[in-house]
């Protein structure tokens, strides 16, 4: 298995400050077709997961140019440009190259 | 958005089969992949495997003995089946719907259902 390994567990933002996700993996997530096979979903409490980012960079449908994805391989990052009340709850990385499996998880709370 | 909805017994006890089903309110049960994916205090999330309506299905190594999915594309409805359930099954049971095509490589998820809590206790 790909072992997906986040940091940091938790993170308090202030209000319009930026935040940051490193996600890191076990392989390298880079296909031979050229992308690398890597998302992120946020899971806010009580609602359904929502896709974020696929390809490690690609923003999902819907989702506000605030959320950045980048990185290559083994090495991902989630940032958030300027942080509200609505990004609060868990992110979470998770490969799709072989049998998909997800990171830790991290808990983005407001100060 | 398509919105998906899960269903089945909140409560089992050990060595019984979960069974549960997830309505596609469109006949876009057709053409995806479809998934099931679990997230428990203890192992955090987990991919449990896909189905297409096709009929082919993968599923996690881990859980592949236990695991089978399928669809009724006439209701629009896919299902997961878990046998011989234990305290380690508990967890909240998302289904959602696959955004890539092509049975060559796995894909994420875009579309997903709210849950819905499954407890294992005797």
């Amino acid at each position: 298995d790909i072992v997906m390994t986040q940091s940091p567990l938790s993170l308090s933002v202030t209000p319009g400050e930026p935040a940051s996700i490193s996600c890191r993996s076990s392989q390298s997530l880079l296909h031979s077709n050229g992308f690398d096979y890597l998302d992120w979903y946020l899971l806010r409490p009580g609602q359904s997961p929502q896709l974020l980012i696929s390809f490690g960079s690609r923003r999902a449908s819907g989702v506000p140019d605030r959320f950045s994805g980048s990185g290559s391989g083994t090495d991902f990052t989630l940032k958030i440009g300027r942080v509200e009340a609505d990004d609060v709850g868990f992110y979470y990385c998770m490969q799709a190259l072989q049998t998909p499996t997800f990171g830790g998880g991290t808990k983005v709370e407001l100060k | 958005q398509v919105l998906l909805q899960e269903s089945g017994p909140g409560l089992l006890t050990p060595s019984e089969t979960l069974s549960l089903t997830c309505t596609v309110p469109d006949d876009s049960i057709r053409t995806s992949y479809w998934s099931w994916v679990r997230q428990s205090a203890g192992k955090g999330l987990e991919w449990i495997g896909r189905v297409f309506a096709g009929g082919k299905s993968d599923y996690n190594p881990s859980l592949k003995s236990r695991v089978t999915m399928s669809l009724d594309t006439s209701k629009n409805h896919f299902f997961l089946t878990l046998r011989s359930v234990t305290a380690a099954d508990a967890a909240v049971y998302y289904c959602a719907r696959v955004y890539g095509s092509g049975y060559d490589s796995f894909y994420g998820m875009d579309v997903w259902g709210q849950g819905t809590a499954v407890i294992v206790s005797s």
